[in-house]
């Protein structure tokens, strides 16, 4: 069975730091491509970063792009997400999804997702 | 705000038919890139519904259907059933943004 949990949320101060993890397994980690995609309170999904199998290719949303780092470990099964110089808009539940294996040839899809972590950036 | 926009809310008595659009343009759904929808249940993480326009998942009833024409998709739910009761987002590409992915603006389906 599949599973993905992530870990690391909680309360930090504005211009804070904070490191997600989310520990995989069920699957064959090394092989799939993930991402991270998080929902403000009361709002909408927003994808916010992608790494590859590799994690030689990595994207990430404009909104965060110079303040948050996707790394993995294939070793450890893991996805992390450094976010740096936290704002009160980062405030929402992130969520690692892995994406589709690409068969089929469609555009990737998430197939499966977390449970989520709550970040909450307030002073 | 999102490139792709659906209705804030639909409802429907048990029993009947609602359909969800995901409105595009021709930098997403209307250049050929697949949409994909998305239900997430209360305070729950969301689940793929469907995938590539129209296909189901294994596990998903086949009372949830998609479909994709020009630059909109749609997702159909029949016979309406209490636990379909939750935000529906359909997802996909846009080549005029930087984002690798993109998410519609989310419906809230009720169940009267």
């Amino acid at each position: 069975e599949v599973q993905l949990v992530e870990s690391g949320g909680g309360l930090v101060q504005p211009g804070g730091s904070l490191r997600l993890s989310c520990a995989a397994s069920g699957f064959t980690f090394s092989s799939y491509e993930m991402n991270w995609v998080r929902q403000a309170p009361g709002k909408g999904l927003e994808w916010v970063s992608y790494i590859s199998s590799s994690g030689s290719t990595i994207y990430y949303a404009d909104s965060v792009k110079g303040r948050f780092t996707i790394s993995r470990d294939n070793a450890k099964n893991s996805l992390y997400l450094q976010m740096n110089s936290l704002r009160a808009e980062d405030t929402a539940v992130y969520y690692c999804a892995r994406e589709s294996d690409g068969s089929g040839s469609y555009l990737p899809y998430f197939d499966y997702w977390g449970q989520g972590t709550l970040v909450t950036v307030s002073s | 705000q999102s490139v792709l926009t659906q209705p804030p809310s639909v409802s429907g008595a048990p029993g009947q038919r609602v359909t969800i659009s995901c409105t595009g343009s021709s930098s997403n759904i209307g250049a050929g890139y697949d949409v994909h929808w998305y239900q997430q249940l209360p305070g729950t993480a969301p689940k793929l519904l469907i995938y590539g326009n129209s296909n189901r998942p294994s596990g998903v009833p086949d009372r949830f259907s998609g479909s994709k024409s020009g630059t909109s998709a749609s997702l159909a739910i029949t016979g309406l059933q209490a636990e379909d009761e939750a935000d529906y987002y359909c997802q996909s590409y846009d080549s005029s943004l930087s984002a690798r992915y993109v998410f519609g603006t989310g419906t809230k389906v009720t169940v009267l």
